[in-house]
């Protein structure tokens, strides 16, 4: 069991540009997690998918942001046109169904928008 | 909408002391699931231990413990014997039965004095 990873660890992006990260959860857990964190504070919830399909979405998950599970597995996480306030820690969590939903977080994808 | 509030920023504790964090929750639901997770400088989030509403005992992993209070909506944090490893920050977090998502709070930094 290798946990979850997330990819790549760091960004440093231009304002107005896209960024994409990539979460690989527990490999038998169906269900994964996108968060958001900023500096100081707890991590927000953005969207869930349990299999491939997509759950719920947060109302912070605005239209430049777009996440997808395509086989069930990996997933990935998309913002277009980024602003500096996007700049946050993006943590990605996977869960058991039933399994008390104890969600195991990855390390985060650190995204600074200069 | 559920809120979880953690009213200290920051605690300080000698080595081998024992130091309880404070956190009250806002939910209509009566089945749900809390949480303390651990985020270390730097490092990723691990679940340090979990209550069911349900159940009335009080949880207990190793040299950490809970206070759950469901009537008053507290769920503090006791640890004991504290160690240098144990500095970090301290989010709880709250799970309804039938949902998904966490949701936390603002979280509280502690530091370890040797």
């Amino acid at each position: 069991d290798t946990g979850v990873s997330q990819n790549p660890r760091h960004k440093i992006t231009k304002r107005g540009q896209n960024v994409t990260f990539r979460c690989d959860p527990i490999s038998e857990h169906n269900r994964l997690y996108w968060y958001r964190q900023t500096l100081g504070q707890g991590p927000e919830f953005l969207t869930y998918f349990q299999n491939e399909a997509q759950l719920e979405k947060s109302r912070l998950l605005s239209d430049r942001f777009s996440a997808e599970r395509p086989k069930g597995s990996f997933s990935t996480l998309e913002i277009q046109r980024t602003e500096q306030g996007d700049s946050a820690m993006y943590l990605c969590a996977s869960s058991l169904v039933g399994a008390y939903n104890e969600q195991f977080f990855g390390p985060g994808t650190r995204l600074t928008v200069l | 909408a559920q809120t979880v509030t953690q009213s200290q920023p920051e605690m300080s504790v000698q080595e081998a002391e024992t130091v309880t964090l404070s956190c009250t929750y806002d939910t209509s639901e009566s089945d749900y699931y809390l949480f303390w997770y651990k985020q270390p400088p730097s490092r990723q989030m691990i679940l340090v231990i979990r209550q069911e509403a349900y159940k009335q005992q009080n949880a207990t992993e190793n040299r950490f413990s809970v206070n759950f209070q469901k009537a008053a909506k507290s769920f503090s944090l006791k640890i004991s014997d504290s160690q240098l490893g144990d500095a970090a920050m301290y989010f709880c977090a709250y799970n309804p039965n039938a949902g998904n998502m966490l949701t936390f709070g603002g979280g509280t930094r502690l530091m370890v004095k040797p």
